[in-house]
């Protein structure tokens, strides 16, 4: 079945410092993924859509330029948080949509990412 | 802007017991999914459902979508403690992103 893969699992930094989340489809291609933020015992937050070859397309209230989106392949996407604060302190998964339409998303298995 | 809701939010049960849980929203979708997450885990995905009406049955789970394709539920049958986790549902119209539900966190107690 499909796999989507992603690095690092776990990462803590410094305040102001940025961190780079990479997801991966492994045995299909992905034209678009979709970041997630999820805070403790709440549900997913959709935070953009990356689109292969083009700019990804963020949701309301979502910084373009402190969270970084390249999806320079049709298998890798990167999701880099710049200038990285405590409260940026999260879980972040990706997915993808390896049939299209409404089959169903595949997941990453996150990353938690502790600002300190 | 189209929402989900799920209800309960909590459940807490006991091994061996039965349980439903539901998603519902005004709005009419051409599919659902339900997934469960685990602590740590991105969300993995159960099922999808497409027609209304339509029931499919994954070992002790029993999905159902409803006639008029804007609700569905989720039925555990001898609850098992693997079986804890937050359920999410999820539901998706031609040409827009999937919308996902609040969740609901289920704990079975051994």
């Amino acid at each position: 079945g499909a796999v989507v893969s992603q690095h690092p699992s776990r990462v803590i930094c410094k305040s102001g410092t940025s961190v780079k989340i990479e997801c991966r489809s492994l045995d299909f291609q992905a034209t678009t993924m979709f970041w997630y933020r999820q805070f403790p015992k709440q549900s997913l937050m959709l935070m953009a859509t990356s689109n292969e070859g083009s700019k990804a397309t963020y949701e309301q209230g979502v910084e373009k330029d402190k969270f970084l989106i390249n999806h320079a392949s049709l298998t890798l996407s990167t999701l880099t948080v710049t200038s990285a604060h405590p409260e940026d302190s999260s879980f972040y998964i990706c997915s993808a949509n390896p049939l299209g339409g409404g089959y169903g998303y595949t997941f990453g298995s996150g990353t938690r990412l502790t600002v300190v | 802007t189209q929402l989900l809701e799920q209800s309960p939010q909590f459940l807490s049960i006991q091994e061996g017991e039965n349980l439903t849980v539901y998603c519902n929203s005004s709005s009419v979708f051409s599919s659902l999914q339900w997934y469960r997450q685990e602590p740590g885990e991105g969300p993995v995905l159960l099922v999808t459902v497409v027609t209304g009406g339509e029931v499919k049955k994954l070992k002790r789970l029993t999905f159902q979508f409803g006639d008029a394709r804007k609700d569905s539920s989720l039925h555990i049958t001898a609850a098992q403690p693997g079986d804890t986790g937050l359920y999410l549902c999820a539901a998706h119209n031609y040409g827009q992103n999937f919308v996902f539900g609040p969740g609901t966190r289920l704990s079975v107690l051994p």
